[in-house]
């Protein structure tokens, strides 16, 4: 059974903190993407990640970096956390190749005051 | 840019009525087209997905249909229960380099089911 799972289920951070989201998958899977849902804008993808040490910016990349130093993990870095980025963000992974299927991890939800 | 577009937000039924969610897609390259469920306070999680090679797909009282020459595709839920309320999502996949995919979601349909 596939298990993505990120370090916090909550977080509070205040306005310009360095904020670090990780996550977790146990499965060896290629690909990790993180992804930001908001009421009425679905899921936005973040980053995306298709092997160690790669990343690939998605739709909406201002603000964030990430970083992927081992297959299993990947992390989301909110260089200075601002009152927009109060959000859920959501892990996800898959096989790579064929296999086009995510698996998220439970979400974290963000609020920056 | 590409996009997902997916209609209505929000669905109310009767219990036992059918649901159908309508998705379109802009990238003709897109090839794959899963449908997630998210219960409220939960991850989202696979219900079902149709590659572009067939044109329907069906598992139990869920089934989904696919129009590659219009760019259309469908979630089609019958015999409505109240566990079926939750949030649903379409996606559809865009190739990223040689065999990598990234998904495109929806803005997601809020099905509530009354009893």
């Amino acid at each position: 059974d596939v298990k993505v799972t990120q370090s916090s289920r909550y977080l509070v951070k205040r306005t310009g903190e360095k904020v670090f989201l990780e996550c977790v998958q146990d499965m060896d899977h290629e690909n990790m993407f993180w992804y930001r849902q908001d009421p009425g804008l679905g899921l936005r993808l973040i980053y995306f990640s298709y092997d160690v040490k790669m990343k690939e910016k998605g739709d909406i990349p201002e603000g964030y970096s990430v970083s992927r130093e081992k297959k299993e993990r990947f992390s989301l870095i909110l260089e200075s956390a601002s009152t927009n980025q109060t959000s859920m963000y959501l892990c996800a992974s898959s096989f790579g190749g064929t296999s086009y299927e995510q698996y998220f991890g439970p979400g974290t939800r963000l609020t920056v005051t | 840019g590409e996009n997902v577009e997916q209609h209505p937000s929000t669905l109310s039924v009767q219990e036992g009525d059918s649901a159908v969610i309508k998705c379109t897609y802009s990238d003709s390259a897109s090839n794959y087209f899963p449908w997630y469920k998210q219960e409220l306070g939960k991850r989202p999680q696979l219900i079902i997905d149709i590659r572009s090679n067939v044109g329907e797909k069906k598992d139990q009282r869920i089934a989904v249909t696919l129009n590659k020459t219009a760019k259309h595709f469908s979630l089609h839920i019958t015999e409505t229960q109240p566990e079926d309320s939750a949030v649903y999502f379409c996606a559809a996949s865009l190739p990223f380099g040689g065999a990598t995919n990234k998904l495109i979601f929806g803005t997601g349909t809020l099905l509530a089911v009354q009893p």
